[in-house]
């Protein structure tokens, strides 16, 4: 496995479930970070772990629960989800911002994208 | 106001045409600046990376920043079908937060 994978690929829950999303980067990378993509919207910044450490949490509802074991893995845990929530979910991976000269471009995984019925 | 803008298209260009596409930004702080494409039901993939003002070029893609006027661009050459996809500029200052445009759909007719 190369780049960076998530899974599932696919996933349709209805509210009261309890489901995970699974990232995992083989980059030797230290931050990661879970997006959401709507439809005709920006990306927008969930999450953000560096060096395991959470780093930004830009006001994500309780709802989405981030975990960062180590710096190769990332999930983002999922319960009483709303209609609302159904979209592209993209993890990314970076150096970190401890990155010798700034550079700091970041790789995304496919997405996993998700339904909330 | 928004951190950084993008028209979102749709754009259509026939095969072999040169494709231009924009972002502007409000943030005079940024310094590093990319531009992804994105496919169908796929994650962005990174095409190109630049820091500060100035010209990049990769193949036949060329990125162009200019930070006086706070706009960067993405010349797409001779393009091809393979192209179609949605193109996204980002930025960001040292650190981990990253800004990105809405994306710009383009189609390339054979």
């Amino acid at each position: 496995e190369t780049g960076v994978t998530q899974t599932p690929r696919h996933l349709v829950m209805g509210m009261t479930n309890k489901k995970s999303l699974k990232c995992e980067q083989h980059l030797g990378h230290n931050a990661m970070y879970w997006y959401k993509q709507s439809a005709k919207k920006p990306l927008e910044l969930m999450f953000v772990y560096n060096f395991k450490e959470q780093t930004e949490n830009n006001s994500v509802p309780s709802r989405f629960s981030p975990e960062c074991p180590n710096s190769s893995h990332l999930f983002l845990h999922l319960h009483t989800l709303q209609p609302e929530d159904s979209a592209l979910y993209l993890c990314a991976s970076s150096q970190g911002s401890l990155s010798v000269g700034g550079r700091n471009e970041q790789f995304f995984g496919p997405g996993t994208r998700l339904t909330v019925l | 106001q928004k951190e950084v803008e993008q028209d979102p298209g749709p754009l259509s260009v026939p095969e072999g045409a040169i494709v231009s596409l924009n972002c502007t930004y409000s943030n005079s702080a940024f310094q590093y600046f990319m531009w992804y494409r994105q496919y169908s039901r796929k994650g962005p993939e990174l095409l190109m990376y630049t820091y500060s003002s100035g010209n990049k070029e990769d193949g036949r893609f060329t990125a162009q920043v200019d930070k006086s006027s706070k706009y960067i661009s993405l010349f797409i050459r001779d393009s091809q079908p393979s192209d179609s996809a949605t193109y996204l500029c980002a930025m960001h200052r040292a650190g981990n937060q990253f800004y990105f445009g809405t994306g710009t759909s383009l189609t390339v007719i054979p």
